[in-house]
């Protein structure tokens, strides 16, 4: 089933301690994204990928990084999270053409305390 | 920068009639892609409905339809027959001509639509 899966779904972490939520697609995309979804402001982008150890800053990429190392993984860093990076997180990605739907990821909701 | 509002938080409709939410967009571009998603209580995000702005002619799909009007950059979704399982989050969607590569896609507010059975 192609799909685009992340983990995890659900993490509830303190001030500081680094995190990774993974990202993974199984349909060969080229395109990867990152956005979060915060109450009254929808979804924004935080970083983009365009191909293997092709990234680039999205809208609100401060207080995060990613790589890509795989064409199937893009997973998102919070080297020293901080309480407002509490949001829902969406991996999404597609093929690079105009035309190709981007697929979305179920989400993954993070709590900072 | 191109920017997507959608002016009503929350929208409530009886099952069986029909609603429409609203999306304005501002934009330089001549080309360009505009979308509906649903994100219902699973926050799975579903593609409702897309419209590509070179075609005059407005996207259908099903009990799902738009309103396209280029000129007054505006999007709005009109859902008929409305059913139970409509309820969610709806969000209109912007994203640039781009032959390959980047295709950032920029988000309104949201739109909470509750069916009242």
């Amino acid at each position: 089933e192609a799909q685009v899966t992340q983990n995890p779904r659900y993490l509830i972490t303190v001030t500081g301690k680094k995190l990774t939520v993974t990202c993974s697609q199984n349909m060969n995309h080229e395109y990867m994204s990152w956005y979060r979804q915060d109450p009254g402001l929808g979804l924004r982008q935080i970083y983009y990928s365009m191909n293997v150890e092709v990234t680039d800053k999205g809208d609100v990429p401060e207080g995060y990084k990613v790589s890509r190392k795989e064409k199937r993984n893009f997973p998102l860093i919070l080297e020293s999270p901080s309480p407002n990076q509490t949001s829902l997180y969406f991996c999404a990605s597609s093929l690079s053409h105009r035309l190709n739907e981007q697929f979305f990821g179920p989400g993954t909701r993070l709590t900072v305390l | 920068a191109q920017t997507v509002t959608q002016s009503q938080p929350e929208m409530s409709v009886q099952e069986a009639e029909t609603v429409t939410l609203s999306c304005t967009y501002d934009t330089s571009e001549s080309d360009y892609y505009l979308f509906w998603y649903k994100q219902p209580p699973s926050r799975q995000m579903i593609l409702v409905i897309r419209q590509e702005a070179y075609k005059q002619q407005n996207a259908t799909e099903n009990r799902f339809s738009v309103n396209f009007q280029k000129a007054a950059k505006s999007f709005s979704l009109k859902i008929s027959d409305s059913q139970l399982g409509d309820a969610a989050m709806y969000f209109c969607a912007y994203r640039g001509y781009v032959i390959q590569g980047a295709q950032k896609l920029v988000f309104g507010q949201g739109t909470r639509l509750t069916i009242n059975p």
